[in-house]
């Protein structure tokens, strides 16, 4: 199985700054990898896909980048609706896998 | 708009089976993936299979092979898995999620298993 590698776990910000979290793939996975976003009491959302292609709905200040074995999402100007856990996930090969997380909280 | 509802929480006992449901609305269900990812407590994301509605092709996840069953029914839209052979180690919340990338995603439905 190909391992998904969130770094880091938890990571303490204040709103307008920005943020980068890190996923990094056991082997290659091309750019076959998407982004999610998890909320208390909402349903899990598709940010990015494909690296860095930003899914309909998906606002600007989210970026993404990588390919290969390293990707980053990248929050610019954090506003106060973005303190969530976010996912990466790989769909380069079965099974599909998903990093353990990062919890991005209010400084 | 779009809209996956799942079953409601589930408790049952060791060893019995579970059956939990996830009706799509707002798009066409039978040109759509539906995954099942299992989520428990403290863990990750987990990756059970999916299920294609427009001809039943599924694939699974081998770690849930005989453990998960996945369904369609084209006629109310509903996807359906079962869980059988349950054992405490299936407690988890358990997502069903439409597309290729897990474009939109149900609540989760909790199932505790518990003599």
């Amino acid at each position: 199985d190909v391992q998904m590698t969130q770094s880091p776990s938890y990571l303490a910000a204040s709103p307008g700054e920005s943020v980068s979290i890190s996923c990094k793939a056991s082997k290659s996975i091309s750019n076959n990898l998407a982004w999610y976003q998890e909320k208390p009491g909402k349903a899990n959302k598709l940010l990015i896909h494909s690296g860095s292609t930003l899914q309909s709905g998906t606002p600007s200040r989210f970026s993404g980048s990588g390919s290969g074995t390293d990707f980053t999402l990248t929050i610019r100007s954090l506003e106060s609706e973005d303190f969530a856990v976010y996912y990466c996930q790989q769909y380069n090969e079965y099974p599909l896998t998903f990093g353990s997380g990062t919890k991005l909280e209010i400084k | 708009q779009v809209q996956l509802q799942q079953s409601g929480t589930e408790l049952v006992k060791p060893a019995s089976s579970v059956k939990i449901s996830c009706k799509a609305s707002g798009y066409t269900f039978t040109s759509n993936y539906m995954h099942w990812i299992r989520q428990q407590p403290g863990n990750g994301l987990e990756w059970i299979g999916w299920i294609y509605p427009g001809n039943g092709n599924t694939k699974y996840n081998q770690k849930f092979d005989g453990k998960a069953t996945l369904t369609a029914d084209k006629s109310s839209s509903t996807a359906y898995m079962q869980l059988s052979s349950l054992t405490s180690e299936d407690s988890a919340v358990y997502f069903c999620a439409g597309g290729w990338f897990f474009d939109f995603w149900g609540p989760g439905t909790m199932v505790t298993v518990s003599s």
